[in-house]
């Protein structure tokens, strides 16, 4: 059974780092064309894609945001972290943790539930 | 980056009607010989996005078969025959050719 739990401050100033950690069991990082990703979502906004890394180290980062992220693995702990600079509070969103296969050319089957981070000013 | 456009952003029908949700990609997301990398997940409200259908026209195990996908290249339909009281969500595609993958605006389905 594949399960992801994310985890980190629900509360986060303004040029604060954030940093969240996803916490993964019933698969391994070091399998061929496994990943794993962060996606946020604004309240009531759509989905964004953060970042990924794979089980070979390859990692893929927003266009937008990748001067502000890292995404690094511990796969001894099955464990994801990623790091966002300077807060705003216009990132105040509800942040996932998503499995990803195929080197990232696959859908997203398994998500985390969620957790919701507020950046006040 | 792939720019993903779903249309409309949100609609309503009545129980038992035909809901047709539209997405289009900014380049091709099909590769011959393969398919294309196309998804569409539903979102209920406080919940992760659940996989509905995915190579634009595939049901995920589980799924009821009165959701279907169909097109091709940068054009793509969600339809969702026979509209039920627990379709009601949020609906998004998201391309999968080019990681990471990028998701369209969302389409909020009510019912009338």
């Amino acid at each position: 059974q594949i399960t992801l739990k994310e985890s980190g401050p629900t509360l986060v100033k303004a040029t604060q780092t954030l940093t969240l950690t996803c916490t993964f069991s019933g698969f391994s990082l070091t399998s061929s064309g496994v990943g794993v990703g962060w996606i946020r979502q604004p309240p009531g906004k759509a989905l964004e894609s953060l970042a990924f890394i794979f089980w070979d180290d390859t990692k893929r980062y927003s266009p937008s945001l990748k001067n502000r992220l890292t995404i690094r693995k511990d796969t001894s702990k099955n464990q994801v972290v990623l790091t966002m600079t300077d807060m705003d509070p216009v990132d105040t969103a509800t942040y996932f943790c998503t499995q990803s296969r195929e080197s990232g050319h696959y859908p997203f089957q398994y998500w985390g539930q969620g957790s919701l981070v507020t950046v006040s000013s | 980056e792939i720019v993903m456009t779903q249309s409309p952003d949100s609609l309503a029908m009545s129980l038992g009607e035909r809901a047709t949700i539209n997405c289009k990609s900014s380049q091709s997301l099909y590769i011959s010989g393969h398919n294309n990398y196309l998804a569409w997940y539903q979102q209920k409200a406080g919940q992760p996005p659940k996989l509905l259908l995915y190579w634009a026209s595939t049901r995920e195990s589980g799924v009821p078969d009165r959701f279907s996908g169909s097109g091709s290249g940068t054009d793509f339909t969600l339809t969702i025959n026979s509209l039920q009281a627990e379709d009601v969500a949020v609906y998004y595609c998201q391309q999968y050719y080019n990681p990471p993958p990028t998701f369209g605006q969302g389409t909020r389905v009510e019912i009338k």
